[in-house]
């Protein structure tokens, strides 16, 4: 069974600020990472995946994450925050290829000008 | 455009009444899946089918049932509405073997049961 925790259902920051959002999993496999934006009134589209080759991942948007299997963690981050960037992340994971995601609760992220 | 196509966007409609929502995978796609985002409830994973086979069941209440058709595209049919059905529901598609390993999601269907 896996499970996946995010830090912070509420995220706000300065535009040009460090964005980090927080995602914690458990799996009992080897996991399938994921994260995932939804802009208002929008589908999930994928941001960037780890599937067990380069820990630290690049994503669209200027967004990376880095999977650290000692912390069970692969934590969101973006070095400089763009009003645009304003939406709803999710984590998922899933613990084979073609296996159903099971999703974080979600952070809201803030951008302030 | 995640080339996953959902009908209708929008769906309104009474307490025990039955609706079926449309998923078009992405062209050569074999998996579709269902999910349920609600307020309360959060992405919650429904069901996958795979080339037309029910591969995966979560948490799909017995008023609900999907099936994915020869040419791949995949309903969801949802009977004895009730308000707390009211959701964003999504479907999704992904292909096979290990390099296919992220799901495309659709734009979704609002239900709103009143």
């Amino acid at each position: 069974a896996q499970s996946v925790t995010q830090l912070g259902s509420h995220v706000s920051v300065s535009e040009g600020a460090l964005v980090l959002l927080r995602c914690n999993y458990s799996s009992s496999v080897p996991p399938y990472l994921f994260w995932y934006v939804q802009y208002p009134n929008q589908g999930l589209q994928l941001l960037l995946k780890y599937t067990s080759a380069a820990t630290l991942v690049k994503g669209i948007n200027g967004f990376e994450a880095e999977f650290k299997k000692s912390e069970t963690s692969f934590h969101l981050t973006k070095p400089s925050a763009h009003m645009s960037d304003a939406a709803e992340y999710f984590c998922a994971v899933s613990g084979n290829a073609g296996n159903m995601l099971t999703f974080g609760g979600g952070t809201r992220l803030m951008v302030k000008p | 455009d995640s080339g996953v196509t959902q009908t209708p966007k929008h769906l309104i409609t009474a307490t025990g009444q039955r609706v079926t929502l449309r998923c078009s995978p992405r062209s050569g796609d074999l998996s579709v899946y269902w999910y349920q985002q609600s307020l309360d409830q959060g992405l919650q994973f429904l069901i996958q089918y795979y080339n037309g086979e029910e591969r995966a069941k979560g948490n799909i209440l017995e008023r609900f049932s999907a099936q994915q058709f020869p040419d791949l595209h995949s309903e969801l049919n949802l009977s004895s509405l009730e308000l707390g059905d009211s959701a964003l529901y999504f479907c999704a598609s992904s292909g096979t073997g290990a390099e296919n390993t992220e799901a495309f999601f659709g734009q979704g269907t609002r239900l709103t049961v009143v």
